[in-house]
């Protein structure tokens, strides 16, 4: 578990803010994602990547942005665009590209609305 | 796309009795099925998996089958003691050029002493 951390641990948003939620892992894993935990809708895919400076949208992008300028690193920035940003946010990585290997998540980030 | 649906959202059950929860899935290309495990406060951990060529796989009091033909894989939980106390939640892995799971929306399994 210690080797995906995400901060903060919780996160105030302000109307109009971008705010950016840090997700870093040592485990020398090349796929790394991105989800959002909403109650009662279990893990929806916002952004993945396979590979240093490539990424892909998943199924809820609209309103988020990712890089991954580092293979250890994927940040994630929730724009102002993102009209419900209140929600768990959890990064999870895994050793390769072909889905069949765990997804190893990190222990999440609360992000609240003020 | 892949959609994947579970049931039930919650399950409630005396400790020592068995616990199922069932998923079924859309893309009949889905090779593989995971279950995560969540306690409360905690992250997702994988618990067990299965690949489209098993029918059922075991690990201790846990077992996973899959039915390709039905499109539909059932997370089995026996004699259930209360630390199994978590949400569960299936994926099915959407095959292509970019492979990604679509996850379930989770049963809250509540094991009773």
């Amino acid at each position: 578990d210690g080797g995906i951390t995400q901060s903060p641990k919780y996160l105030f948003r302000k109307e109009g803010q971008n705010v950016t939620l840090s997700c870093e892992q040592n485990l020398n894993h090349d796929a790394m994602y991105w989800y959002r935990q909403d109650p009662g809708q279990g893990l929806r895919l916002i952004y993945y990547s396979q590979i240093v400076n490539d990424f892909q949208k998943g199924d809820i992008a609209e309103g988020y942005s990712v890089s991954r300028e580092k293979k250890e690193s994927f940040p994630l920035t929730v724009t102002s665009a993102q009209k419900n940003p209140t929600a768990f946010y959890l990064c999870a990585s895994s050793i390769s590209t072909s889905g069949m290997e765990t997804q190893y998540f990190g222990p999440g980030t609360r992000l609240l609305v003020l | 796309g892949e959609n994947v649906e579970q049931h039930p959202s919650t399950l409630s059950v005396q400790e020592g009795d068995s616990a199922v929860i069932k998923c079924t899935y859309s893309d009949s290309a889905s090779n593989y099925f995971p279950w995560y495990k969540q306690e409360l406060g905690k992250r997702p951990q994988l618990i067990i998996d299965i690949r489209s060529n098993v029918g059922e796989k075991k690990d201790q009091r846990i077992a996973v089958t899959l039915n390709k033909t039905a499109k539909h894989f059932s997370l089995h939980i026996t004699e259930t003691q209360p630390e199994d106390s978590a949400v569960y939640f299936c994926a099915a892995l959407s095959p292509g050029g970019y492979n990604k799971l679509i996850f379930g929306a989770g049963t809250r399994l509540a094991v009773h002493p």
